[in-house]
């Protein structure tokens, strides 16, 4: 157990609808990134947040969005699904920005599946 | 990193046989390399870390090498355990980056009894 929570575990949407992902980072992390895992793949970055601001964002477009609150918890929301958003969203929790080094704990993630 | 492709690279050994698990990188500019392991169904889960100054790192039954002059790492397990079956992903993290790991396609390690 990492102490990285994300819900839902698993969701169904359909292509043009949005969703939104959380994540409850591990106790005292102050920073909070996302990744993109596609079936068969390795994780993808998609944004890194540190302190309620973006700190970072992989290839991903701009209507792959998040947030960052106070207590530190995040939320990724996609809008106008597309079939290719079908993926394990995975959110990870560390301490300190991201110019060091440091171990990422990773969520069990979010299973999307777009129809 | 890798390459990214439909087919995960496999690897199965023996029960009690060590394991090799490799992976090619290619931004000269990483300076963290990683290894996760990732379990079906779960998130990945940490196993070894190595810096760039470094060419090896030995922890509980895991050493990770580091070449950067061919720019490859190697995961090593001794004795094999069941528990050790897993896709395994190398990690790398460019100097200066938001700690943005960019991660290798994966081997999927299966140990058999």
């Amino acid at each position: 157990e990492t102490g990285v929570t994300q819900s839902p575990t698993h969701l169904i949407k359909t292509r043009g609808q949005q969703v939104t992902l959380r994540c409850s980072s591990q106790s005292g992390h102050n920073t909070v990134s996302w990744y993109q895992q596609a079936l068969g793949q390795g994780p993808q970055f998609i944004f890194q947040y540190y302190r309620e601001e973006e700190n970072g964002r992989g290839n991903f477009p701009p209507r792959f969005s998040g947030l960052q609150f106070p207590n530190y918890s995040s939320e990724l929301n996609v809008n106008a699904l597309e079939l290719d958003d079908s993926a394990l969203y995975l959110c990870a929790s560390s301490l300190g920005t991201g110019a060091g080094t440091g171990e990422l704990f990773f969520g069990e993630g979010s299973r999307l599946t777009v129809l | 990193g890798e390459s990214v492709g439909l087919h995960l690279p496999t690897l199965s050994v023996q029960e009690g046989d060590n394991s090799i698990i490799n992976c090619a990188y290619s931004n000269s500019a990483s300076d963290y390399f990683i290894w996760y392991k990732q379990e079906s169904g779960k998130g990945p889960q940490f196993i070894i870390d190595i810096r760039s100054n470094m060419d090896k790192r030995q922890g509980q039954r895991v050493t990770v090498l580091l070449n950067k002059t061919v720019k490859h790492l190697s995961l090593q397990i001794a004795a094999t355990q069941p528990g050790d079956s897993a896709v395994y992903f190398c990690a790398e993290k460019v100097s200066g980056s938001a700690r943005q790991l960019t991660f290798g396609s994966g081997t999927q390690l299966t140990v058999l009894p």
